[in-house]
């Protein structure tokens, strides 16, 4: 079974610059997440979907980042314009469940951004 | 709302050697523990989860970790680590059904020959 796949892997960027990052998760997972890792510290949630439909965008600095799931599937996470704070792994997982707790999250393997 | 503390940054153990890692975390309800553990470059996996029942719960790659309502602590651990156990190991915790989850800071764990 095909994992959980995120591209770039890696980017470097200017600040004030854009980045768009995207996610394709596991065949039939209803929910995708995207998650920031900055380093040294714990995964962060910044945006759960539910199909098509946002669930919890509560962490997600709307004034800079934004995210769509169109379809239901493939998901973009995008950044304009960066910060160098923005310098994080960006981690998408998906779950069959509708809720973090009722399902197994799987984790990509992330995209790592770095803004100079 | 939940937290959760992992009160060690690195642990070194020599291989053979059993592990404990230690997780503490805060909510006022029986909360959804999980772990889950990062190799270098790989995204994260899970290790083991805990919802009720069976306060000593068994995981992937021979961990076990035990919740301790009275200590709100959710300590993972192994007899014998290997050294492709030497990855990074995060606790987080859950609300309820259907919640986001909390993770810790992480614990990295080097294994020693």
């Amino acid at each position: 079974e095909a994992g959980v796949a995120q591209s770039p892997r890696y980017k470097i960027i200017e600040k004030r610059q854009s980045v768009a990052f995207w996610c394709n998760p596991i065949s039939g997972h209803a929910t995708l997440y995207w998650y920031q890792q900055i380093l040294g510290q714990g995964p962060k949630l910044l945006i759960q979907f539910q199909n098509n439909g946002v669930v919890d965008d509560s962490q997600l600095p709307k004034d800079r980042f934004s995210a769509e799931r169109l379809k239901g599937v493939d998901s973009t996470l995008k950044i304009q314009p960066a910060k160098l704070e923005d310098s994080a792994v960006y981690l998408c997982a998906s779950s069959l469940g509708p809720g973090a707790t009722t399902g197994e999250l799987f984790f990509g393997e992330g995209s790592r951004l770095t803004v100079l | 709302a939940q937290s959760v503390t992992q009160p060690d940054i690195h642990i070194t153990v020599s291989e053979g050697a059993s592990l404990e890692l230690r997780c503490n975390y805060s909510y006022g309800a029986t909360p959804y523990l999980f772990w889950y553990v990062q190799s270098p470059g790989q995204g994260l996996q899970l290790l083991l989860k805990y919802f009720s029942g069976d306060t000593l719960v068994q995981g992937i790659k021979g961990f076990e970790a035990e919740f301790k309502r009275s200590q709100s602590s959710f300590n993972l651990r192994k007899p014998s680590v290997h050294w492709s156990d030497a990855a990074e190991y995060f606790c987080a915790v859950g609300a309820g059904e259907n919640s986001t989850l909390t993770f810790g800071k992480g614990t990295m764990l080097l294994v020693s020959p």
